[in-house]
């Protein structure tokens, strides 16, 4: 089964830029999405189709995705964005997560 | 504004089942695949499966990593998906999500989620 690969963890300082990656064998070939989740609160979308965010997603958040990663950055980082994160692929009408980053803002 | 929100978890011993209910309002139900997610505490998000939409026969679709007994069925004229689960044990243990789901041809997202509905198993 094909699965997604994610560091455990990142740390930003506020202000800078983080960047969170999601591995997986030719990634660049399927749309990948990401969902941040803050402790206690349901999954949320922040980014879909590699790079698109849905209505009210802070522009600081973008995706891209080709080869075997993908990326999703935040600029800027606050302290608010500290939460996990989730990447997600879909394969053969199954979608496929990844482990969680927990990107913690020091 | 899309709602879901889900209902039926609780306390529930090893070897019963469970049916979760997840209603939906602020948009038409049949046109969009609802999906089911679960997260065991402290851990990860794991997909089980899926309800296709009207328009693509509202199939079920089931994820091959989760050990079976799930089944996933819909009620279009109530708006209300559902998650049954029988013979569980205490892995199942879990907040079970409800998402609507965008299905594409290279790619499927959930851009909506319901609050979640914990479902403990223990004697």
């Amino acid at each position: 089964s094909y699965e997604v690969t994610q560091p455990p963890s990142v740390s930003v300082s506020p202000g800078q830029t983080a960047t969170i990656t999601c591995s997986g064998a030719d990634l660049g070939t399927r749309y990948v999405s990401w969902y941040q989740q803050r402790p206690g609160q349901s999954p949320l979308l922040v980014i879909f189709e590699d790079s698109k965010r849905p209505s009210g997603i802070p522009e600081r958040f973008s995706g891209s995705n080709s080869g075997d990663t993908a990326t999703l950055t935040i600029s800027g980082t606050q302290a608010v964005d500290e939460a996990d994160y989730y990447c997600q692929a879909w394969d053969r009408n199954t979608m496929v997560f990844g482990a969680g980053a927990k990107l913690t803002v020091l | 504004e899309v709602q879901l929100v889900e209902s039926g978890g609780g306390l529930v011993q090893p070897g019963r089942s469970v049916r979760l209910s997840c209603t939906a309002s602020g948009f038409t139900f049949g046109d969009y695949a609802l999906g089911w997610v679960r997260q065991a505490p402290g851990k990860g998000l794991e997909w089980v499966g899926f309800i296709e939409s009207r328009p693509y026969g509202g199939t079920t679709k089931y994820a091959t990593s989760v050990k079976g007994g799930f089944t996933i069925s819909g009620d279009n004229s109530h708006s209300t998906a559902y998650l049954q689960k029988n013979s569980l044990q205490i892995d199942d243990t879990a907040v079970y999500y409800c998402t609507r789901v965008v299905v594409g041809g290279i790619g499927s997202h959930c851009d909506y989620w319901g609050q979640g509905t914990l479902v403990t198993v223990s004697s």
